[in-house]
């Protein structure tokens, strides 16, 4: 069992639709939690970063951090075409420094 | 943010030979950089850590002869695919840490797309 799940998709909205991508994880020492943007490509850019359970707002991106279920989720709203890119979870433990990835989910706006 | 440039974004070279891809860190000076491997459709896999001054540490099943990496300075850290072979075809991606910053903030480079013939 991979250490992160994420559905790699792909995932094609409207323009303008609010869209969720979700990543599970089965670490109980993971505490911190990113989101990074990757164009085809391009090296990932981080978008969001979280530290434990919580949410955290940036603009139209929401990061949510349920560690009870294992669970994070980045919320894009008004998505726009620009926002098309493949999406990354990362997590790491206190300690180290280790990232470990998700496999990303390919995240498609239509105009 | 922090800049970090890789050099070249992308790279055909015959079975065999040796490959060199550098990282630098533009506007600050990183102690630590990462390297990473991503498939396509797969996500990025940690290969080695590489401290500035120091020998690179490499993950387990990475061959450290294989790929050689050398952080000289603290801006420039340089990974040399050696006797590459059609199989290490593959994006590589290097990171860094800027002073006085936690892993969680990584900022990466472009990227090198390795294509071995």
């Amino acid at each position: 069992q991979k250490e992160v799940e994420q559905d790699p998709g792909p995932l094609s909205v409207p323009e303008g639709a609010i869209v969720s991508l979700n990543c599970t994880y089965s670490n109980s020492a993971f505490q911190y939690f990113m989101w990074y943007r990757q164009y085809s490509r391009k090296g990932p850019e981080l978008l969001m970063y979280t530290y434990s359970s919580g949410n955290k707002e940036d603009g139209r991106f929401t990061a949510q951090v349920d560690k009870s279920s294992k669970y994070i989720s980045l919320f894009i709203r008004d998505s726009q075409p620009s926002d098309s890119a493949t999406y990354l979870c990362a997590m790491k433990e206190t300690s180290g420094s280790r990232l470990t990835f998700g496999e990303g989910t390919q995240l498609t706006v239509n105009p | 943010g922090a800049v970090v440039s890789q050099h070249p974004s992308w790279v055909i070279c015959k079975s065999g030979t040796s490959v060199k891809i550098e990282c630098r860190s533009l506007d600050f000076q990183a102690t630590t950089m990462f390297w990473y491997r991503q498939f396509p459709k797969q996500s990025l896999m940690l290969m080695a850590t590489s401290n500035e001054g120091s020998k690179a540490t490499y993950e387990q099943g990475v061959e450290k002869d294989k790929f050689l990496i050398n952080h000289a300075s603290l801006t420039l850290s340089t990974l040399t695919v050696t006797s590459a072979h059609p199989e290490d075809s593959s994006f590589y991606i290097c990171s860094a840490r800027a002073p006085g910053t936690t892993n969680e903030k990584l900022f990466f480079g472009s990227g090198t797309q390795l294509s071995v013939l």
